[in-house]
């Protein structure tokens, strides 16, 4: 079967620093992607990595291990703004879809 | 530059009623996708068309069906709505591009289902 695992909440204070992770478990592999989705809205992209390693983008870092199925999403001097649900999601290498991790709430206090 | 667009915002339907939500996008994707978001549920896929005149199911297929009516346009039919495909609809589009499958969404359908 094909899962993927990330903690269904995470909470942290302004200005600080959160990392949510992410562990998948499927057939095929080409990378790992990051979506953004604020309540009401849609999702929106956020990082891609399709090797190992760490891939920065501003306040947003996503690290990926493929040989440990696992990434992580970092989050820098959060905002307010930052409150949304994060997932992970699995590009497929057999065939053209990818699969969507349940997501992870991150609620940030003042 | 609208991107993605859907139709209709939302709609309530009666069960066992039909409708058909709307999908087009302006960017010249060949891939498109259908998506139901359901509370703690994630987004789960229901068809994808890797390219005009394809389809294929995905994880949720039961209860609907799609058309690929041509590169830009890719709608989804219910035929007998059930309270059980109460949801939010997301389509989304990409590049047939292996190794850099970014999805860009639409905004959205919230249905209600009675």
């Amino acid at each position: 079967g094909q899962s993927l695992e990330q903690p269904s909440e995470v909470t942290a204070v302004e200005g600080a620093i959160v990392q949510i992770n992410c562990t998948y478990q499927t057939s095929g592999f080409y990378g790992l992607s990051w979506y953004q989705q604020h309540d009401g809205g849609a999702p929106t992209f956020l990082s891609y990595n399709a090797l190992d390693g760490l891939e920065e983008t501003g306040r947003f870092s996503s690290f990926l291990s493929r040989s440990d199925s696992y990434g992580y999403l970092l989050l820098q001097e959060l905002q307010m703004k930052d409150s949304a649900s994060y997932f992970c999601a699995v590009e497929d290498d057999r065939d053209d879809k990818i699969i969507f991790g349940k997501g992870t709430r991150l609620h940030i206090l003042p | 530059n609208a991107g993605v667009t859907q139709t209709p915002k939302f709609q309530v339907l009666k069960t066992g009623q039909s409708m058909t939500l709307q999908c087009a996008q302006d960017m010249n994707h060949n891939s498109m996708y259908w998506y139901r978001q359901d509370p703690g549920m994630g987004l789960r896929l229901i068809y994808y068309s890797a390219s005009e005149g394809t389809t294929d199911k995905g994880e949720v297929p039961n209860g609907y069906n799609v058309s690929r009516l041509n590169k830009r346009e890719f709608s989804l039919r219910l035929e007998s709505a059930a309270p059980s495909q109460t949801s939010v609809y997301f389509c989304a589009s990409s590049k047939t591009d292996p190794g850099s499958n970014i999805q860009y969404f639409g905004a959205g359908t919230r249905l209600s289902v009675l």
